[in-house]
């Protein structure tokens, strides 16, 4: 299989920054993408990585390391409208296959 | 507008029946896939497409079947078969290079 790993469930609070990380079998790897998913809604794209380093996009940061099969996503400044569901998702071999993990439930408090 | 749209939104269905979802894109996306979501879990891939007449199982296509005879179409057939269809279906599709793009789901529940 292809295992995607993320922790199930974080807390932060409101104006912090919270670190999401996900581990997944590197054989096969070809890019990975991070997304935000608001209960009852589709998922929207975040972020996409496919070479090592990190990747900043406004309040959002991504970060890969491909011979360590692991990325994290950091979320800074954050505001209560980020409390969703963060999805890690891999793209294997085939340039069309994308292996998801079973997301991390982020909760902010005030 | 581009986008891509799934229908119906909510779907009840009788134990033993067959139903399928409906896929539409016009973004001219070559590749197409449908996940399925369960309360409180992240998405499991069921079937993927890369072109037209030609498709992929993924990790749980037992109980399912999908055709792709036009670029814009992708619909999925949960059938009786499928021991526990009640889920959140989601729809995609993406170009070469880019990331997925999603629809906005079909709630399934069967009575």
């Amino acid at each position: 299989g292809q295992n995607i790993d993320q922790p199930t469930e974080m807390t932060a609070t409101e104006g912090a920054i919270v670190q999401i990380n996900c581990t997944y079998q590197t054989s096969g790897f070809n890019g990975l993408f991070w997304y935000q998913q608001h209960a009852g809604e589709a998922p929207t794209f975040l972020s996409y990585n496919v070479l090592d380093g990190l990747e900043e996009k406004g309040r959002f940061s991504s970060f890969l390391s491909r011979s360590k099969g692991y990325s994290y996503l950091l979320l800074k400044e954050l505001q209560m409208k980020d409390s969703a569901s963060y999805l890690c998702a891999v793209r294997y071999s085939s340039a069309s296959k994308i292996i998801f993990g079973s997301g991390t439930r982020l909760s902010i408090r005030p | 507008d581009g986008g891509i749209t799934q229908s119906p939104k909510y779907l009840f269905r009788k134990e033993g029946q067959n139903v399928t979802l409906s896929c539409e894109q016009n973004l001219n996306h070559d590749a197409m896939y449908w996940y399925r979501q369960d309360p409180g879990q992240g998405l499991r891939l069921i079937y993927y497409s890369q072109i037209v007449n030609d498709f992929q199982k993924g990790d749980i296509a037992e109980g399912y079947s999908v055709s792709r005879e036009k670029k814009e179409s992708f619909p999925l057939t949960v059938t009786s078969a499928q021991k526990n269809p009640t889920a959140f279906y989601l729809c995609a599709s993406k170009s070469s290079g880019s990331e997925q793009f999603f629809g906005p789901g079909t709630r399934l529940t069967v009575l």
